[in-house]
């Protein structure tokens, strides 16, 4: 059974602070990797999907980058405000075109 | 342009009750998946569905749960005999065709409908 590891689990920082986090996956039949933003109350939102190794996505203050070969993808946040507390999903296939593996998630929390 | 929309968003039942979850995906959809979330866990995967067709069943419990998206109305994911353990949150979520071989597409997902089972 794929896993998908995020960490750290939670996050706390200050208003301004640049802050990163980590997703794993296993490096073998890699296919696409997912993030999404999940604020509380509010339904998951996809931010970015990633397939090549070495790609690099940006969203405004938030970029992602994936390295397959070795199984990681790093999601930045650059200057952190409140409205960026939420739940930072990643997610990988499982294999089968449907079967979409998330992790725990980060959660993260921004204090003004 | 609706979103995924699920109802209800919460549903009460007793054990032994059937509970009947639905989702009707956004416009241009014709693929809808079914996650469950369970206190203090991530998004487990339970089944992938195309009109008329499951892709993927993989995730779902081999008994008292089943899915279904037909050729007119919403996809329902259905609960016979339910039990304590039964409670979370089912989130359903719609993409485009991801074609042959594309991954790429991404989810949408609805609000979700948390389960209480008494």
């Amino acid at each position: 059974i794929l896993n998908v590891e995020q960490s750290p689990q939670s996050l706390h920082v200050q208003e301004g602070d640049s802050t990163n986090f980590t997703c794993s996956f296993p490096s073998s039949n890699f296919y696409a990797l997912h993030w999404y933003r999940w604020e509380t109350a509010k339904s998951p939102e996809a931010l970015f999907v990633m397939t090549l190794n070495g790609d690099e996505k940006k969203k405004g203050r938030i970029s992602a980058t994936l390295n397959t070969k070795e199984g990681y993808s790093y999601l930045y946040i650059k200057g952190s405000q409140p409205e960026d507390s939420a739940t930072y999903l990643c997610a990988v296939y499982g294999g089968s075109q449907g079967n979409l593996i998330f992790g725990k998630g980060t959660k993260l929390s921004v204090k003004p | 342009n609706a979103g995924v929309m699920q109802n209800p968003r919460h549903l009460v039942r007793r054990r032994g009750q059937e509970a009947r979850l639905r989702c009707s995906p956004m416009k241009g959809h014709s693929h809808v998946y079914w996650y469950r979330q369970l206190p203090e866990e991530g998004l487990k995967f339970m089944v992938y569905l195309q009109k008329e067709n499951i892709i993927d069943e993989s995730g779902m419990p081999k008994e008292r749960f089943s899915a279904e998206f037909p050729k007119e109305g919403p996809s329902i994911l259905r609960i016979q005999q339910v039990v304590r353990g039964d409670s979370a949150a089912y989130f359903c979520a719609s993409s485009r065709n991801p074609g042959q071989g594309d991954l790429a597409e991404k989810l949408f997902f609805g609000s979700g409908t948390q389960l209480s089972v008494l």
